[in-house]
């Protein structure tokens, strides 16, 4: 059955780094497009990046552009977001979901998400 | 960015109700509108993809319709597990804007 894991959720002071990871499992990884969704606590979901297959093309919500990579490890089967100069606004409950439509993050399946807080 | 605007923002209905959810774009969308369901606790789960498309596994008291800017979730008889949160999300452009949620909670 797919699954999707992700980890490296952390609390972190403003303007520092974390790298998420999502370990991927049941399916083909190196076939589908992949994305990150985020949701501050309470509230509602936010789309933040897609990764073609290959890694090809990426895309970026405008919020974390600049600050934020996607990245894909096929071989591991893993997707990752680096996530650079951290602010109070990013904290949230990330998570990754795999696309059942290229390029267009229609998310059928979802991880758990890994919690993120940005606080001093 | 594409504005989506659902509405209402919270309802209370009873088991057996047929309810219908709207959801607005501030431009067309043509048919990339996504439906989720999120249940406290829980990862969103996908119900309908382009407008009206259901997933496979999801109870065909489900379905969805419109095109351009204005889309509808119909639930046509509530059943105890379809009390959550539910969002609509375009395709269309990005960033692939959410709606603000609907929370659909027991009379």
């Amino acid at each position: 059955q797919v699954q999707l894991v992700e980890s490296g959720g952390d609390l972190v002071k403003p303007g520092g780094s974390l790298r998420l990871s999502c370990a991927a499992s049941g399916f083909t990884f190196s076939d589908y497009y992949m994305s990150w969704i985020r949701q501050a606590p309470g509230k509602g979901l936010e789309w933040i990046s897609y990764i073609s297959t290959g890694g090809t093309f990426t895309n970026y919500a405008d919020s974390v552009k600049g600050r934020f990579t996607i990245s894909r490890d096929d071989a591991k089967n893993s997707l990752f977001l680096q996530m650079n100069s951290l602010r109070a606004e990013d904290t949230a409950l990330y998570y990754c979901a795999r696309d059942l439509v290229p390029g267009r993050s229609t998310s059928d399946y979802w991880g758990q998400g890994t919690l993120v807080t940005v606080s001093s | 960015d594409f504005q989506m605007t659902q509405s209402p923002s919270s309802l209370s209905a009873s088991v057996g109700d047929r309810v219908i959810i709207t959801c607005r774009a501030s431009q067309s969308v043509d048919t990339y509108l996504n439906w989720y369901q999120q249940k406290p606790g829980r990862a969103p789960n996908l119900l309908i993809s382009a407008a009206s498309s259901l997933q496979s596994g999801v109870s065909k008291r489900f379905s969805g319709s419109g095109s351009g800017t204005d889309f509808t979730l119909t639930i046509s008889s509530l059943q105890p597990e379809d009390f959550a949160t539910y969002y609509c999300q375009q395709t269309y452009s990005t960033p692939f804007t959410f709606g603000q949620g609907t929370k659909l909670d027991i009379k």
